[in-house]
């Protein structure tokens, strides 16, 4: 079981670029979250997902998009690169309210 | 609003030594509490979870308590070891939004030999 990976590990965008951020779970979790860290403050959560075809927004959704079409896979997308979207992003999953469980962190720099 | 604030921010120990970390909330109704362990540059893992019924919980060297009323939380490192250096994190659900977890700030931990 490799639990909740992501990809890439580390990103430098400029200014109006795009792109994805992949997150993958092998636990069959039916629940899947994006969140951002910010330094010093606690994680805030972007979007999340109770099943496949089924997206919502967290606290933070401004500026991405998300989309759930597997069970597996849960991408993050961010279409317009802003210094603002400048953290490091997590993914997790869970089994309902269960423990979630996160993924290692991609580090983006927007510049 | 719904809030989680945590202290010390940070702490730095001897080896060996105990600690004490505080975690107080504001999230009602309350569903549960959950502490995690963030070691630098990887996610969070969790080490306790408790629910509005139980009042300690112990998960090794790392012992969680709960006080509903108050609204107070706090996990007790005993014996402190050199791979306990990490931020932990309390985190609280509300019963109307049990998957969406309110996270504090953290309280970075440096545990020095």
């Amino acid at each position: 079981n490799a639990g909740v990976t992501q990809t890439p590990k580390f990103r430098i965008l400029k200014i109006g670029q795009s792109m994805t951020l992949q997150c993958t779970q092998d636990m069959n979790h039916n629940y899947m979250y994006w969140y951002r860290q910010d330094p010093g403050m606690g994680l805030k959560l972007i979007y999340y997902s109770v099943g496949a075809g089924i997206t919502d927004k967290g606290e933070v959704p401004n500026g991405y998009n998300v989309s759930r079409s597997t069970t597996e896979d849960f991408p993050l997308r961010l279409e317009l690169a802003a210094p603002s979207q400048t953290s490091v992003y997590f993914c997790a999953s869970s089994s309902g309210t269960d423990t979630q469980y996160f993924g290692p962190g991609t580090r983006l720099t927007v510049l | 609003k719904n809030q989680v604030e945590q202290s010390p921010q940070s702490l730095i120990i001897l080896e060996g030594k105990n600690c004490t970390l505080q975690c107080n909330y504001t999230v009602s109704p309350f569903s549960n509490l959950r502490w995690y362990k963030q070691d630098t540059g990887r996610g969070p893992v969790s080490l306790t979870i408790m629910t509005f019924s139980e009042n300690t919980k112990s998960n090794g060297r790392y012992t969680a308590t709960l006080d509903a009323d108050t609204k107070q939380s706090s996990l007790h490192i005993t014996a402190s070891q050199l791979s306990d250096s990490a931020s932990y994190i309390c985190v609280v659900s509300a019963v109307d939004s049990s998957y969406k977890l309110i996270f504090g700030s953290g309280t970075r931990l440096l545990v020095r030999p």
